[in-house]
Order: C-alpha cells, then structure tokens, then sequence
C-alpha cells in the first residue's frame, strides 16, 4: 500500500495563478483533510472531509476549494494564488473515526511570487 | 473551538537524557490526545496517542502522561538518541472533530 499519495513535491506559482494539489488514498479512509504548515505555527487545517460528496470548512479556508467526489480522491484547489499561500501543505487520511490516527503524505512546498 | 499550547519551542538535550515536551488545551471536551514526529522533508507520524479514560501511556523509550484536571498532556522520551531529532506536535480532539495540533517542539539531541 502506498498510504497517502500527494503531488507534486514543490511548485512555484506566480500571483493571480491557479493550481490543484493532488492527494489519493488506497487505504479505504472515510475522512480526510487538507492542512497547511507554516514555520513556528503547527498545522492548521483548510478543509476536511468525512466521506464521498461531504467537505466542510476547517480554521483557514479562504481562498481555496475542495472536492470529494470519490473515496480516494481529496484535490484542493487554489484560486488565484496570493504570497500568503506560501507554505507546506500536507493532506492525510484517518478510518471512520478521528481517534483512530492520522496517515499524512510527503506534502508539497508551495512558493507563490 | 479547540486550542492547545505547546511549550517550548526548541528543545536541546544531551544524548542519553530525557526530554519532556509539554501541551495545554482549552476544551474540557476533547478526549483524544495524539503526538506526532516529523523529520526533515516528510509528513508527521503517529508515535503515541492517548485517550481521556487514561492517565498514562507507555511504549518503549516514550511515554504519554494526561492530567483532564489540569488540561494539560506531555510526551516524554527517556534515553534520548540522535534519531529522535525532529519536530514533535501534540494534538487533541473531542468525538469525530478533526485534530487541532500545538505549534511543534523542535528537539535537537546532541551526541
């Protein structure tokens, strides 16, 4: 099992662009979420979701977008990209319940000029 | 909602001795107290977690303490080794919500 797939690794983007962060699964995980890491701040989520078709907004949502149309798919979509979206986004899955341990990706660095 | 303090920031120990990390948080509801490692260049991995109808938890070298009294959970690593070198976060949760983390340890172990 590979776990949590993301790509790509690193990526610059220029003000105003747009892109969508790949992440997939193929551990059968209901839940899955999408966090950013800036340094000295911890993790802080964006969006999550706890299965096919449900997303919800997590601590720092604008400015991005969300899909679930799949168990194993979560892309998260960056519209018109702005400096402060610099950062190291990680995705990660978990079973039906929280409790049971988060599963994270490699992630990807983001660099927006 | 949900906040947890972790303290300190940077954490510099002599190979050999121990390092406690230490993390508060707010919400008298959450129940389920996880720690993850991260190591250069990856995600973070589960290492320990610990749930509110226990006080304490071990697994080799670590250990996981939780007073709900006081809010307040620490990791504890004994023996410390350079491969213990990393970011270290702690997190909580109550029920289904998703995890909120503390601000990450970054532990260096001088050999």
């Amino acid at each position: 099992n590979a776990g949590v797939t993301q790509t790509p690794k690193f990526r610059i983007l220029k003000i105003g662009q747009s892109m969508t962060l790949q992440c997939t699964q193929d551990m059968n995980h209901n839940y899955m979420y999408w966090y950013r890491q800036d340094p000295g701040m911890g993790l802080k989520l964006i969006y999550y979701s706890v299965g096919a078709g449900i997303t919800d907004k997590g601590e720092v949502p604008n400015g991005y977008n969300v899909s679930r149309s799949t168990t194993e798919d979560f892309p998260l979509r960056l519209e018109l990209a702005a400096p402060s979206q610099t950062s190291v986004y990680f995705c990660a899955s978990s079973d039906l319940r929280v409790r049971s341990g988060y599963t994270f990706g490699s992630g990807t660095r983001l660099t927006v000029v | 909602g949900e906040n947890v303090e972790q303290h300190p920031s940077t954490l510099s120990v002599q190979e050999g001795d121990s390092a406690v990390i230490k993390c508060t948080y707010s919400d008298s509801a959450s129940n389920y107290f996880p720690w993850y490692k991260q190591e250069l260049g990856k995600g973070p991995q589960l290492i320990i977690d610990i749930r509110s109808n226990v006080g304490e938890k071990k697994d080799q070298r670590i250990a996981v303490t939780l007073n709900k009294t006081a809010k307040h959970f620490s990791l504890h690593i004994t023996e410390t080794q350079p491969e213990d070198s990393a970011v270290y976060f702690c997190a909580a949760s109550s029920g289904n919500t998703p995890l909120v983390f503390g601000k990450g340890t970054r532990l260096s172990v001088i050999a």
